[in-house]
């Protein structure tokens, strides 16, 4: 079975801080996709990255930075600089295939509330 | 382009009661999903539609869950009769598929529809 554990609930820091959020994996498929999408509180959940578990590059996007490493089945995500504008849920997701452009059954973590304050 | 809609934003009803949630998505989106959101907790998948067919329900309560994709196009989740840890948001999602080399495997979701069940 899936399993995605997002262990800090909540997390509250000063704008232009940097902020880690942890999540860890677990799942006995060999090919494996995983998300990270952001939910505002006007609550529709927006993509942020996938990635495969073939492919073990760190990635980085503006001020968002994903670091995966499949050794300790972590795939954790550093906002640098944050600002109030961050402030979401932030939520880890697993998916064990990506069928024609389709990814099959999400399983998400239980998120972490980032509250960015000035 | 316009994103996922759902509608009612709001639905608050007595236990035993019925209710239904709509979701029209993206125009030319393939795949719909719905997903159960309760509070405190990340999204758990209750059906993916193809078209108009069910790719996965195995997750959805059917003595009182159902859901329909008729025409393939926009869907409708209907619980009758109501319990009180029904209560949740229930977003609906949609993504492309067979998209060649662009294959994200991203969903688009929508705003979601928030129910308390008294």
């Amino acid at each position: 079975a899936q399993k995605v554990t997002q262990a800090q609930t909540e997390i509250s820091v000063v704008e232009k801080e940097d902020v880690t959020l942890d999540c860890v994996y677990e799942t006995r498929d060999t090919t494996y996709y995983l998300f990270w999408y952001k939910q505002p509180p006007s609550g529709e959940l927006v993509f942020l990255i996938r990635r495969n578990s073939f492919d073990e590059q760190n990635e980085i996007s503006g001020r968002y930075s994903w670091n995966f490493q499949k050794s300790t089945s972590s795939f954790n995500f550093t906002i640098t600089a944050s600002q109030v504008v961050d402030s979401a849920v932030y939520f880890c997701a697993l998916s064990e295939a990506i069928l024609g452009g389709t990814a099959s059954k999400l399983t998400f973590g239980t998120g972490t509330r980032l509250q960015v304050t000035l | 382009e316009a994103g996922v809609a759902q509608s009612p934003r709001y639905k608050i009803i007595e236990k035993r009661q019925s209710v239904a949630f709509w979701c029209n998505p993206i125009s030319g989106h393939a795949t719909l999903y719905w997903y159960q959101q309760i509070l405190g907790q990340g999204p758990k998948l209750l059906i993916q539609f193809q078209n108009n067919g069910v790719v996965d329900d195995s997750q959805l309560p059917k003595d009182r869950f159902s859901a329909e994709r008729l025409k393939g196009v926009d869907s409708t989740l209907k619980i009758q009769p109501a319990k009180l840890e029904d209560s949740a948001v229930y977003l609906c999602a949609s993504s492309l598929r067979g998209q060649g080399a662009r294959v994200t495997g991203e969903l688009f979701f929508g705003e979601g529809s928030r129910l308390t069940v008294l």
